[in-house]
């Protein structure tokens, strides 16, 4: 059974950079049919697609936030790293790790999520 | 980008009702279309996807149908366990993009 874990500090100060890893297992990283994704969800709001990657290191980010993240992948660990500088409260989120359906040279749903950490900005 | 606007915000219904979510795409999306129910303090889970295709291992009560812009979720006879919040997301275009959400509440 494919399980996806957040790890990762709980608080980060202002102006400084949130980093999470999340880590693989019960399955390969490095399959050719998956991306791997990042998504947050501001408390009590909806949820926003952070972005994502494939195995070889080929991502796509959300425009919206494109200028402070950057999505890593270690493929002899079976993870994958999401980096957002110069954080604000406004970044204050649940934020999740998923795994993303990839056919036909499309991305497709998410279909396998890790349990999602809190990560509060504030000083 | 795509904006997905989804109808009612919240719905009141009782155990055994049929209820009805919509869920409206900024422009045509096929049939790209996913799904998701999300229980408090948990990760959504993946219900359909391709507008009407069930995920393995979820009940048949769950249906999906539309296509283009317009696409709506059906459970058939809610249980106690489906009062949850439910969610669409487009995957026509990139970025990916959910819909607000759907609050689905006890009578």
């Amino acid at each position: 059974q494919l399980q996806l874990q957040e790890s990762g500090p709980g608080l980060v100060k202002p102006s400084e950079t949130l980093s999470l890893t999340c880590t693989v297992s019960g399955g390969s990283i490095s399959s050719s049919s998956y991306y791997w994704g990042w998504i947050r969800q501001p408390p009590g709001k909806g949820l926003e697609w952070i972005g994502s990657i494939y195995y070889s290191g080929s991502t796509y980010y959300n425009p919206s936030l494109k200028s402070r993240v950057t999505i890593s992948v270690d493929t002899s660990k079976n993870q994958f790293s999401l980096k957002l500088s110069s954080v604000t409260a406004a970044d204050t989120a649940v934020y999740y790790c998923a795994r993303v359906i990839y056919d036909a040279g499309e991305l497709g749903p998410l279909d396998y999520w890790g349990q999602g950490t809190l990560v509060t900005v504030s000083s | 980008a795509i904006r997905m606007t989804q109808s009612p915000s919240s719905l009141s219904a009782s155990t055994g009702d049929r209820v009805t979510i919509t869920c409206r795409a900024s422009q045509g999306i096929s049939s790209y279309l996913a799904w998701y129910q999300q229980k408090p303090g948990k990760a959504p889970k993946l219900l359909i996807y391709a507008a009407s295709t069930l995920q393995s291992g979820v009940p048949s009560r769950f249906s999906g149908s539309g296509s283009g812009t317009d696409f709506t979720l059906t459970i058939s006879c809610l249980q106690s366990e489906d009062f949850a919040t439910y969610y669409c997301q487009q995957y026509y275009s990139y970025p990916p993009a959910f819909g607000q959400g759907t609050r689905l509440e006890i009578k």
